[in-house]
């Protein structure tokens, strides 16, 4: 089935440690991004890819790195997660930038502790 | 700065009809978006508007009013699967998505 897959679903992990959320498309989009999700919160963007081999700063992004060596895929890493990170992050991916349309992955519950 | 703004909550029976509204104010504009997100879930598109006027898709609508920054979702003959978050977004100038904190609809028997 066509789509966005995200991994791990759920993790809890120690401040200071280092993480990186996987998420991989097989719908040939160029467009992909990373959103948290906070209680009370709109979905912020933490960072995106128009296309494989850039990437840009969304709202939040200090904290968070990614990369986007091609198409399908495009990871998250928290270099030293601190309890603030604690969120539910979701990836998602557009045919292109100018697209609204957004498909979404089912989400990375992440409890920093 | 830019902004979103969406009730918190909203209850409503079920068969009934409800409206979600959403104000916003951006720099530029290039669309409007609604999603909806059950619990636990990802988000799922809905709807697009870009000009002014109603766009119907089954038993819900979506309205757009450029000049007034305003957008109503109407979902008709609701059902209890309704229950869900609703979320607004815009697309700015720089064609990034700005999003409002959603709006929690409860439906009851």
């Amino acid at each position: 089935i066509a789509g966005i897959t995200q991994a791990p679903t759920s993790q809890i992990l120690a401040a200071g440690r280092r993480m990186t959320l996987r998420c991989t498309q097989d719908m040939r989009h160029n467009a992909m991004y990373w959103y948290r999700q906070d209680l009370g919160l709109g979905l912020r963007l933490i960072h995106y890819s128009n296309t494989a081999g850039t990437t840009g700063k969304g709202e939040v992004p200090d904290g968070y790195s990614v990369s986007r060596a091609n198409t399908d895929d495009f990871p998250l890493t928290l270099a030293s997660a601190v309890p603030s990170q604690t969120s539910v992050y979701f990836c998602a991916s557009s045919a292109d930038s100018d697209t609204g349309e957004l498909f979404f992955g089912e989400g990375s519950r992440l409890t920093v502790l | 700065g830019q902004n979103i703004d969406q009730p918190t909550e909203m209850t409503a029976t079920e068969g009934a009809i409800v409206q979600i509204n959403c104000t916003y104010q951006t720099s530029g504009f290039n669309g409007l978006f609604w999603y909806q997100q059950h619990a636990g879930e990802a988000p799922t598109f809905l709807s697009y508007n870009v000009l002014d006027g109603l766009e119907e898709k089954g038993r819900f609508s979506s309205f757009l009013s450029r000049s007034k920054g305003y957008s109503y979702l109407l979902l008709k003959e609701l059902q209890m699967k309704d229950s869900a978050s609703y979320l607004c977004a815009v697309k700015d100038s720089n064609y990034q998505l700005i999003w409002g904190a959603g709006t929690k609809l409860i439906i009851k028997p």
